[in-house]
């Protein structure tokens, strides 16, 4: 049973430090995503890659928030300066694009506490 | 731009009670509408989906249409068990990924 996996499950730090997040899509998939949940602000899309590509980011706070897919089995979201805002469960998700109707596989969740 | 409604939570039914979940969506062409469900302490899930006019996507003993019409999507299951309490989102989404959107979520809570 294919699943994507994220490390960390759980980070607590303090303000100022790097944050580094990381997911493994499942094999195979071409398109992954980024989001952050937080009871406040709901889901929010923060970056999607397609085939390692960055298609967007838009939602993701430019000048402390960096996405990347250094290769297809790896995507990473770092914080640096983290603040304590950025407080929340940040969930990775993959999928494949097809000929629409296209599901996403939601990762675990990285829950993310920054004193 | 795209957008979805989703009705207010929390909503709160006994066992075998029937639930309605209520979401609008205002989108430009023919999106895929889909729900997810996330339980406490997981990632979302896929409900079910539906990927053009009049479909209806059914799964666990839930179901949704997808009306053009009235551009609705709503959730239905005739008689919820304790183990449905969880998270409702809605969502939509253009081939490809494009213009993914997800509604607030719904917390549904069941009671003995």
């Amino acid at each position: 049973d294919a699943r994507v996996t994220q490390t960390p499950r759980h980070k607590v730090t303090e303000m100022g430090q790097e944050v580094t997040m990381r997911c493994q899509p499942i094999l195979g998939h071409n398109t992954v995503f980024w989001y952050r949940q937080t009871m406040m602000q709901g889901l929010e899309l923060l970056a999607y890659f397609r085939n390692r590509a960055p298609l967007d980011d838009s939602g993701m706070p430019k000048d402390r928030f960096s996405a990347e897919m250094p290769d297809a089995t790896l995507a990473t979201l770092k914080i640096q300066p983290s603040e304590p805002r950025d407080s929340a469960v940040y969930f990775c998700a993959s999928g494949l694009v097809l000929a629409g109707g296209e599901t996403q596989y939601f990762g675990p969740g990285t829950r993310l506490l920054v004193l | 731009g795209n957008s979805v409604t989703q009705m207010e939570g929390p909503v709160t039914l006994s066992e075998e009670a029937f639930l309605t979940i209520n979401c609008t969506y205002t989108a430009t062409g023919y999106p895929s509408l889909f729900w997810y469900v996330q339980y406490p302490g997981e990632g979302l899930q896929l409900l079910l989906k539906a990927t053009k006019a009049d479909d209806k996507g059914s799964n666990k003993g839930f179901e949704a249409t997808y009306r053009k019409e009235t551009t609705s999507f709503h959730l239905e299951k005739g008689s919820v068990q304790v183990s449905d309490s969880a998270v409702y989102f809605c969502a939509l989404s253009d081939r490809g990924y494009q213009k993914v959107t997800f509604g607030t979520g719904t917390k549904l809570q069941v009671i003995p």
